[in-house]
């Protein structure tokens, strides 16, 4: 089955304590993103990738890392996590202007 | 960076009723997305549009281009209660050379009453 993969869900951090998203895909796709969902700010976009060791800065990209060493997995990373990164976090992978999202992880940072 | 205006925020109607929404943008678009997020899903694609003017359906569903570029609409007949949830127009913007990446509108929240 066609799926993008977070992982964890759901996850209750304290404030600087480093955390890693995990984001990944089984569909060979070469375009992925991360977006951040806040309420009556819709989805903004933290960062994307058009490939493998290709990445490039979202509309919101402060505070965030990505990497991709490989082309089904991109991880989203904070190496200090503030509260104002409290949020509902998606991957998303593309092919052909279809954007398949990740189920989501709702980040809560004390 | 471009941005999407969408309207209504938010819509309470009954079972039944047909649904209309629209994103505009001050810049042209050449491609028009709308998205349903399911409450506690990720967003999931509804229509693609490509061409302006071009009106697409899908079931209930119909889209339109807007012959400006400039604009889209998506409207939904005989709504049922799944039809609840949020609904996203998102379109590419260029962010230098060939590399594009997608903006959303902030989303239309649909309640359906039964």
């Amino acid at each position: 089955e066609a799926q993008v993969t977070q992982n964890p869900r759901y996850l209750i951090t304290v404030t600087g304590k480093k955390l890693t998203v995990t984001c990944s895909q089984n569909m060979n796709h070469e375009y992925m993103s991360w977006y951040r969902q806040d309420p009556g700010l819709g989805l903004r976009q933290i960062y994307y990738s058009m490939n493998v060791e290709v990445t490039d800065k979202g509309d919101v990209p402060e505070g965030y890392k990505v990497s991709r060493k490989e082309k089904r997995n991109f991880p989203l990373i904070l190496e200090s996590p503030s509260p104002n990164q409290t949020s509902l976090y998606f991957c998303a992978s593309e092919f052909s202007d279809t954007q398949y999202f990740g189920p989501g992880t709702r980040l809560t940072v004390l | 960076g471009q941005q999407l205006n969408q309207s209504p925020q938010s819509m309470f109607i009954q079972e039944g009723e047909d649904v209309s929404m629209n994103c505009t943008s001050s810049s042209i678009f050449n491609t028009w997305l709308w998205y349903k997020q399911d409450p506690g899903e990720g967003p999931v694609l509804l229509i693609a549009l490509y061409k302006a003017g071009e009106l697409t359906s899908n079931g209930r569903l119909t889209a339109q281009f807007g012959i400006t570029r400039k604009d889209s609409f998506l409207n939904i007949s005989a709504s049922i209660p799944s039809d609840v949830g949020i609904y996203f127009c998102a379109g590419p913007v260029n962010s230098g050379g060939s590399n594009y990446k997608l903006t959303f509108g902030k989303g239309t929240l649909l309640t359906v009453n039964p």
